[in-house]
C-alpha cells in the first residue's frame, strides 16, 4: 500500500465550482499533515497545513480525520488561477521528513 | 531572501556520463532534501541532511546516487554512471530543524539521460 494515495484526476471544472479532493495515508504515526500546491513546470509549494479541527483560508478549507486516516480539500468558488496539482502530504514518523502524495490536477476553465 | 538555488536548470547527458546537480539553501535554514519527481512515483525523497550530516538516505535508488553537503550552504547529488531511467526533475529544499512545516523547494533540475 503506498503512503499516500491520492486519486491523480483530472478534476476538470467551471470557474464558480466547488471541488473536493481526497487523500488517506498509512502510517497512523504521522503527526503533521499538508496541502502543497505545483502548477505545471514549477516547484512545489506549501498551501496549508491541515489541522484535526478543520482550517480554513479563504476560499480553501481542510479536514482531517485520523481515525480514519483520511484528509481532504475543498475549494470554493473555482478561479482559473486555481489550476494545478495539489499535493497531499504527511510527515514520517519520526517527523523530520515529508511524504508526497502523486497529487491530484485540477482544470478550471471559463 | 534568494530562495533555495539550484544549478543547472536543465541537463542533457548521454548514458555512462557523471552527472552533478547542486543546491545552495535559504540562508539560516539547516535542513536540506533531495527530491525526484517522475510522471510514473511522483515526488519521492532521496536523502536529507540536518546540520550538514546525512540523516536518511534509504530514498537514494542505488550505488549510483551520492550525496554530499559540505557545509550549510552547498549540496551536491551526484549520479555516475547516468542511466536512462535516471531522467527527472530533481529538487532541493530547505527548511529549520524541527520546521518541516515550512519547507521550501528549489525551482528544480530537469535531467534528461540519453
Amino acid at each position: 500500500r503506498k503512503e499516500v494515495e491520492q486519486d491523480p484526476g483530472p478534476f476538470n471544472v467551471p470557474e464558480g465550482a466547488t471541488v473536493a479532493f481526497n487523500c488517506t495515508y498509512s502510517n497512523s504515526a504521522s503527526q503533521s499533515f499538508f496541502w502543497y500546491r505545483q502548477d505545471c513546470r514549477k516547484e512545489p509549494k506549501l498551501l496549508m497545513s491541515v489541522y484535526s479541527s478543520g482550517n480554513e483560508d479563504g476560499r480553501f478549507t481542510a479536514q482531517l480525520n485520523r481515525a480514519s486516516q483520511y484528509i481532504s480539500l475543498l475549494i470554493r468558488d473555482s478561479k482559473l488561477s486555481d489550476s494545478a496539482t495539489y499535493l497531499c502530504v504527511v510527515t514520517n514518523q519520526a517527523g523530520t521528513a515529508l511524504i508526497f502524495g502523486k497529487g491530484t490536477t485540477l482544470s478550471v476553465s471559463s | 531572501d534568494a530562495g533555495v538555488i539550484q544549478s543547472p536548470r536543465h541537463e542533457v547527458t548521454e548514458m555512462g556520463q557523471e552527472v552533478t546537480l547542486r543546491c545552495k539553501p535559504i540562508s539560516g535554514h539547516n535542513s536540506l532534501f533531495w527530491y525526484r519527481q517522475t510522471m510514473m512515483r511522483g515526488l519521492e525523497l532521496l536523502i536529507y541532511f540536518n546540520n550538514n550530516v546525512p540523516i536518511d538516505d534509504s530514498g537514494m535508488p542505488e550505488d549510483r546516487f551520492s550525496a554530499k553537503m559540505p557545509n550549510a550552504s552547498f549540496s551536491t547529488l551526484k549520479i555516475q554512471p547516468s542511466e536512462p531511467r535516471d531522467s527527472a526533475v530533481y529538487f532541493c529544499a530547505s527548511s529549520l530543524v524541527g520546521g518541516i512545516e515550512t519547507q521550501y523547494f528549489g525551482p528544480g533540475t530537469r535531467l534528461l539521460v540519453l
